[in-house]
């Protein structure tokens, strides 16, 4: 079974609105994190917000923001204020803690959602 | 030179030559990793290397070999590849191999053509 879903390929959004990027994620881990990276064209992985599954609060990181619903096992991206420059493919990610070893413990990438930012 | 980088950018190879790719970290990471991008799949592990573990994937074939000389240093031999290996091959790292809080800081990748 997947253990990260990202249910939308494609996405499009009004520059200077906000995006929400779905992200679900299965693990029977207590301990966990939630990663999403912004890839774009130029190939690089950029980190852009974590969250922790022991956290409180839904972690932001300025523009960007993470709906961590623990109970649907949820954690999804939203980007206020759009911008032609976050046109990009986003990956979320989890990576597993205590109960997991080896490659298991490591991060494990959704199939990805890429956001084009209409002018 | 910052962050992590990667060479070369863009390799093409035919099936029988050997190359190797590099990747270097400037981070004072102690845990480095291989992954391998195809089109239309997601980001697969390919090796961990760490002060703590080594970590395979047990679906990659032998014909790629890593090698680890030291905490800053990280590459991927090629031997006899096959057209389906042709990807983006990226490079990351991070202060840890354990623990569920560590990012990972990714290179630019190398764009790997096998002819």
């Amino acid at each position: 079974a997947q253990k990260i879903t990202q249910t939308q390929p494609g996405m499009f959004v009004q520059e200077k609105e906000a995006v929400t990027l779905d992200c679900t994620y299965d693990t029977s881990d207590p301990s966990y994190g939630l990663f999403w990276y912004k890839q774009p064209s130029s190939g690089e992985m950029i980190f852009l917000i974590y969250q922790g599954s022991y956290d409180q609060q839904n972690a932001t990181e300025g523009r960007y923001s993470l709906n961590f619903q623990k109970a649907r096992k949820s954690a999804n991206l939203v980007i206020s204020a759009s911008q032609l420059g976050d046109s990009a493919m986003y990956f979320c990610a989890m990576r597993e803690g205590t109960g997991a070893s080896g490659s298991a413990r490591q991060l494990t990438f959704g199939s990805g959602t890429q956001l084009t930012v209409l002018p | 030179e910052t962050g992590v980088t990667q060479t070369p950018r863009h390799l093409v190879m035919g099936m029988t030559n050997k190359k190797s790719l590099k990747c270097e970290q400037h981070l004072g990471h102690n845990a480095m990793y291989w992954y391998k991008q195809s089109a239309k799949k997601p980001l697969e592990l390919m090796f961990v290397y760490s002060l703590e573990e080594r970590v395979e994937n047990n679906s990659v074939p032998s014909r790629f070999s890593p090698e680890c000389p030291n905490s800053s240093h990280l590459f991927l031999h090629l031997h006899t590849l096959q057209p389906e290996d042709s990807a983006l091959y990226l490079c990351a790292s991070s202060p840890s191999s354990t623990g569920t809080f560590y990012e990972q800081y990714f290179g630019p990748g190398t764009r790997l053509t096998v002819t």
